[in-house]
């Protein structure tokens, strides 16, 4: 059964530093992208980014280049997507998702991870 | 970036009637490789987001033939035949075709 497991929960201070993980099983995690997306409170979904586990190639939004990084270590199947001096507008729920290839469709996504930053 | 545009915003539907959902993209998904990258997704409230279609007509595995996609260009469409209670949620359109890859704003179905 293919999973992505995010980690838990996390509340930040603002000026904070933060990095989260999603997990694949049950398939090859080398042979799917795998992207973040955001969804700030009782917003939509917006794509942040994509990186392919195989050689660590990424692809960023113009909206988040240089805000985020996406980094993996394939070794334990685990992405991450890390970001520094959190603003209050970066609470949000992440998702991960992997995508199919040939026909780039999210086909499984993660649980989400709250992140919540307030003084 | 595409641009993709969601209409209605929201869409209050009696069970058992249909629905239908169309999203627009600033410019043709049509990618150089002759395919058409759009795909919908459901998300229910409080849970992740779940794919139901791609390449704009394809139902991913699992889900209800009550949902169909159709389209082409810059123009497509959901369509719920029959909405049952368990469809309520947002529902977003989004492509691949070109990065960034992009979603529409979203569509609420809601039960009247």
């Amino acid at each position: 059964e293919v999973q992505l497991v995010q980690s838990g929960a996390e509340v930040k201070k603002p000026g904070e530093s933060l990095k989260i993980s999603c997990k694949g099983s049950g398939y090859s995690f080398t042979r799917y992208w795998i992207g973040w997306v955001r969804q700030m409170p009782g917003k939509g979904l917006e794509w942040m980014g994509i990186i392919s586990p195989g050689d660590s190639g990424t692809r960023y939004s113009p909206s988040f280049q240089g805000q985020v990084t996406i980094s993996v270590d394939k070794s334990i199947s685990t992405a991450y997507l890390q970001g520094s001096s959190l603003k209050a507008s970066d609470t949000a729920m992440y998702y991960c998702a992997r995508l199919a290839s040939p026909e780039y469709y999210f086909d499984y996504w993660g649980q989400g991870t709250l992140v919540t930053v307030s003084s | 970036d595409i641009v993709m545009t969601q209409t209605p915003l929201s869409s209050p539907v009696t069970l058992g009637q249909p629905a239908s959902i169309s999203c627009r993209s600033s410019q043709s998904l049509v990618h150089s490789d002759g395919n058409t990258y759009l795909s919908w997704l459901q998300q229910r409230p409080g849970q992740p987001p779940r794919l139901l279609i791609y390449k704009i007509s394809y139902r991913f595995s699992g889900v209800p033939d009550r949902f169909s996609g159709s389209g082409a260009g810059t123009d497509f469409t959901l369509k719920i035949s029959r909405v049952e209670a368990e469809d309520v949620g947002v529902y977003y359109c989004m492509q691949a075709t070109q990065f960034p890859y992009t979603f529409g704003q979203g569509t609420k179905l809601e039960i009247k």
